[in-house]
């Protein structure tokens, strides 16, 4: 299996633009969560779907951000528009018992 | 409210010395217990897992956790240490059935000296 995979791997931006992150499963698994991680802040969880229906979003930052998942391989999270502060590794898991993590998509919003 | 601690965020050890990192964690029922690993500017992988069973469970790359109800810990431990175990290493709860809402602990990064 290829594992989770996510693109693009870097996304430069500038603010105000729109951003999408992508994130394709493993297949097989029924849930995928999309997180954040800083240096301050750490391992953020913004949003999980269970069988493409979004379960909780509570820890979406604010409503810039948006996340999708119309089939059960493919899920994107939407930023719009972006700010300097969205900057971060943005991490694609999924799982049916066990997370597995994609490599990230490192933005940087200037 | 479940929660996970990862008392050391820094660790540093000497090259082939032994490891052990300390994970507690607060659960209110039989939780699923995991270890992450993440070198930098990479994504997170799975180094084991405890579901049931034996509560000393092996991983990948030399690494074992073994499970104390009693402590409510999950430590990690490898009795050798390479340089290319230079990473961040974080412990996670999640509810059976799960990998589903688990909660991260705060991560130790561990340093090897040659």
């Amino acid at each position: 299996d290829a594992g989770v995979i996510q693109s693009p791997r870097h996304e430069v931006t500038e603010m105000g633009q729109e951003v999408t992150l992508r994130c394709k499963p493993i297949s097989g698994h029924d849930y995928l969560f999309w997180y954040r991680q800083t240096m301050m802040r750490g391992l953020e969880l913004l949003i999980y779907f269970n069988n493409n229906v979004p379960i909780d979003d509570s820890g979406m930052p604010e409503d810039r951000f948006s996340a999708k998942m119309p089939n059960a391989s493919f899920s994107t999270l939407k930023i719009q528009p972006s700010e300097p502060r969205d900057s971060a590794v943005y991490f694609c898991a999924s799982s049916y018992d066990t997370q597995y993590f994609g490599p990230g998509t490192r933005l940087t919003v200037l | 409210a479940q929660s996970v601690t990862q008392p050391d965020i820094h660790i540093t050890v000497s090259e082939g010395a032994s490891l052990e990192l300390r994970c507690n964690y607060s659960y209110g029922a039989t939780p699923y217990l995991f270890w992450y690993v993440q070198s930098p500017g990479q994504g997170l992988q799975l180094l084991l897992k405890y579901f049931s069973g034996d509560t000393l469970v092996q991983g990948i790359k030399g690494f074992e956790a073994e499970f104390k109800r009693s402590q409510s810990s999950f430590n990690l431990r490898k009795p050798s240490v390479h340089w290319s175990d230079a990473a961040e290493y974080f412990c996670a709860v999640g509810p059976p059935r799960a990998g589903n809402m688990l909660t991260f602990g705060g991560g130790t990064r561990l340093m090897v000296k040659p």
